[in-house]
């Protein structure tokens, strides 16, 4: 089983809608919990992170943290284009970051 | 803002070349990392480094190694480059509070280097 697993995607929504993000990690002792928009051709940038269970809102953006079910989740509502980049969900556990391989989100006008 | 600066956007090497590749932070991150990054294998750890001198190697530490002189710089050197080490390298840097609960990474722009 992966450390960090996401939907590979692609994932397709329409302008407006709300994407839905998920990822799981097997980790039960990993302590805080990423998320990295990638657009194509450049480096990931820190959107968001969450380091207890429940929904952490910023702007459009809902991270949400099950550490329980070990899932977490990224919400975006109102999706624009500008949205579109591949999503990377991260868990740090002591120093230790570890990655999804990537969700790719198109968001269609 | 954190920067963290790559020297290099692109760079083309031959074949058993040794590659310098430079990563200097402005923010005083105790934390700094290097990853490369290809298509449909994601993220992959090469080194790390918690302090100066001090280094730490990742999943695929293999034809590289790095170097850590001062705290704000972190460099990359393939000893002798090989094809299969064409890929975007990717600098990050963070800091570290508490027994582990982290802030998330700094990326620089990344490198992309081809070996030819």
């Amino acid at each position: 089983q992966k450390e960090v697993e996401q939907n590979s995607g692609p994932l397709s929504v329409p302008e407006g809608a709300i994407a839905s993000l998920n990822c799981t990690y097997s980790d039960r002792g990993s302590q805080s919990f990423f998320w990295y928009r990638q657009y194509s051709g450049k480096s990931p940038e820190l959107i968001m992170f969450i380091y207890s269970n429940g929904d952490k809102e910023d702007g459009r953006f809902t991270a949400q943290l099950n550490k329980a079910s070990q899932y977490v989740s990224l919400l975006i509502r109102d999706s624009q284009p500008s949205d579109s980049a591949t999503y990377l969900c991260a868990v740090n556990i002591n120093n230790d970051m570890r990655f999804g391989a990537g969700t790719r989100l198109t968001v269609k006008p | 803002d954190v920067k963290v600066t790559q020297s290099s956007r692109y760079l083309v090497k031959r074949t058993g070349e040794k590659v310098f590749l430079e990563c200097v932070q402005d923010m005083d991150h105790e934390n700094m990392f290097w990853y490369r990054q290809d298509p449909g294998l994601g993220l992959r750890l090469i080194y790390f480094s918690y302090d100066v001198k001090m280094k730490e190697k990742g999943d695929i530490p293999e034809g590289y190694s790095v170097s850590r002189e001062k705290k704000e710089r972190f460099s990359l050197i393939l000893e002798s480059a090989s094809t299969n080490q064409t890929s975007m390298y990717l600098c990050a840097s963070s800091f570290t509070i508490g027994t582990g609960e982290g802030y998330g990474y700094t990326f620089g722009s990344g490198t992309r280097l081809t070996v030819v």
